[in-house]
């Protein structure tokens, strides 16, 4: 059973860089068809895709927010990285790493999620 | 970017009620859909992938349907356990490649 954890600071600083890193059990990063993802909850609402990791290291962000973001993977470690700088109140979320599986089917869909984690912005 | 609405936004239901929830795409996705479960507090859950394809080890009373731009995601008798807030995503090969619906919040009428 593939299982996430995040793990990082709870509360940044306005302007500083947010750092959580996200670690798998139970399976390899390495494994090829997998995205490896962050995705992200503003309080009470939807969820946005933040970017993916493949264990090759290429990366994909979401254009909205892709000059602030980055996405790294150590596979000695099974773990991968976000980094997201220049952070605001409005970054302010509960963060998610998840596995985006494109073996079993037709196109890519999150299977296997972390526990989420809160990051407050504020000084 | 690719958008998804969902409809309704909010529902109250009965335990046993039939449940249908509606994700429209602003562009043709094929089958590129999933359905996702999510209670407070915890990460969403994976129902459906591939617009109709129910994941392992969720009950039989979940399932989906739609193809293009127009999905539905049906719970056939509403359990207990049921009540929660449901997510649409798709996966296609615009930026950026994953968005999610808003949710359709599903309560206790």
């Amino acid at each position: 059973q593939v299982q996430l954890q995040e793990s990082g600071p709870g509360l940044v600083k306005p302007s500083q860089t947010l750092s959580l890193t996200c670690t798998v059990s139970g399976g390899s990063i390495s494994s090829g068809g997998y995205y490896w993802s962050w995705i992200r909850q503003h309080p009470g609402k939807g969820l946005e895709w933040i970017g993916y990791i493949y264990y090759s290291g290429s990366t994909y962000y979401n254009p909205s927010l892709k000059s602030r973001v980055t996405i790294s993977v150590d596979t000695s470690k099974n773990q991968f990285s976000l980094k997201l700088s220049s952070v605001t109140a409005a970054d302010t979320a509960v963060y998610y790493c998840a596995r985006a599986d494109g073996v079993r089917g037709v196109t890519y869909f999150f299977d296997y999620w972390g526990q989420g984690t809160l990051v407050t912005v504020s000084s | 970017a690719i958008q998804l609405t969902q409809s309704p936004s909010s529902l109250s239901a009965s335990v046993g009620d039939r449940v249908t929830i509606t994700c429209r795409a602003s562009q043709g996705i094929s089958s590129a859909l999933a359905w996702y479960q999510q209670k407070p507090g915890k990460a969403p859950k994976l129902l459906i992938y591939d617009a109709s394809s129910l994941e392992s080890g969720v009950p039989s009373r979940f399932s989906g349907s739609g193809s293009g731009t127009d999905f539905t995601l049906t719970i056939s008798s509403l359990q207990p356990e049921d009540f929660a807030t449901y997510y649409c995503q798709q996966f296609n090969n615009y930026p950026p490649p994953f968005t999610f619906g808003p949710g359709t919040k599903v309560d206790i009428k």
